[in-house]
C-alpha cells in the first residue's frame, strides 16, 4: 500500500496563478482532509470530505476549493493564489474505527507564492 | 469547541534524559487524543492514542502517555531520549459528540531537540 500519496512535492507560483494539489489513497478510507501547516500554527483544516459525495469546510476556507473526485482522490484548488497562501498542504484521510477517527497523512506539498 | 494547549514550543533534552511534552486539552467530555509526530520534511505518523481504554497508552519507539481527566491533561513521555527522537510532535484532539467526531483539532507543536 502506498497510503496516502500527493502530488506535486514542491510548487512556486506567481500571485494570481491557479493551480490544483492532488492526493489520493488506497486504504478504502471514507473520510480526506485537506491541512495548511504554518511555523507556530500547527494544522489548520482547510476543507474536508466525510464521505464520497459531501464536502465541507474548516477552520480556514478562504481563497480555497474542493473536489472528492471518487472515494480514493481529493483535490484541493487554488484559484488565484495569493502570497498569504505560501504553506505545506497535508492531505490526510481516515475510517472511523468505532466512534474514533484515526487520520494517516500525505507526505505534504511545499507551496511558495510569489 | 475543542481546543488543545501544549506547553512549551520547544523542548531541548540530552541523549538518555526523561523526555516529557505537556498537553492539555478543553473539553467537558473526555475526547479521543492522539499524539502524532513529524521528522523534518515528512509528513505526519501517528505515535498513540487515547480511545477510552487504559488510562496509560503506550505508542511506537518507547512514547507513553497518560489520559489524566482531573487534570484535563494526556502527556507524552519517553525514559530515555535518543537522536532519533528529535522532531516535532503534535497533539490533537477528536470529539465525541455526534456529527463532528471526524474532526481533528490540532495543537501548535513541540519541537524537541536532543543534544548529544
Amino acid at each position: 500500500n502506498a497510503g496516502v500519496t500527493q502530488t506535486p512535492k514542491f510548487q512556486v507560483l506567481k500571485t494570481g496563478q491557479s493551480m490544483t494539489l492532488q492526493c489520493a489513497q488506497d486504504m478504502n478510507h471514507n473520510s480526506m482532509y485537506w491541512y495548511r501547516q504554518d511555523p507556530g500554527m500547527g494544522l489548520r483544516l482547510i476543507y474536508y470530505s466525510a464521505s464520497e459525495g459531501t464536502t465541507d469546510k474548516g477552520e480556514v476556507p478562504n481563497g480555497y476549493n474542493v473536489s472528492r473526485l471518487n472515494k480514493r482522490e481529493f483535490s484541493l484548488r487554488l484559484e488565484s493564489a495569493a502570497p498569504s497562501q505560501t504553506s505545506v498542504y497535508f492531505c490526510a484521510s481516515s475510517v472511523l474505527a468505532g466512534t474514533y477517527n484515526e487520520q494517516f497523512f500525505g507526505p505534504g506539498t511545499r507551496l511558495t507564492v510569489l | 469547541a475543542q481546543s488543545v494547549t501544549q506547553l512549551g514550543s520547544h523542548v531541548s533534552v540530552s541523549e538518555g534524559a526523561l523526555v516529557l511534552l505537556r498537553c492539555n486539552y478543553s473539553s467537558s467530555v473526555p475526547p479521543y487524543l492522539f499524539w502524532y509526530v513529524q521528522y523534518p520534511n515528512q509528513g505526519l505518523q501517528l505515535l498513540l492514542k487515547y480511545t477510552s481504554a487504559a488510562t496509560l497508552v503506550k505508542g511506537i519507539n518507547g512514547f507513553e502517555a497518560e489520559f489524566k481527566k482531573s487534570e484535563t491533561s494526556f502527556h507524552l513521555t519517553k525514559p530515555s531520549a535518543h537522536m532519533s527522537d528529535a522532531a516535532e510532535y503534535f497533539c490533537a484532539v477528536s470529539d465525541r459528540s455526534g456529527g463532528s467526531n471526524y474532526k481533528l483539532t490540532f495543537g501548535k507543536g513541540t519541537l524537541l531537540t536532543v543534544n548529544p
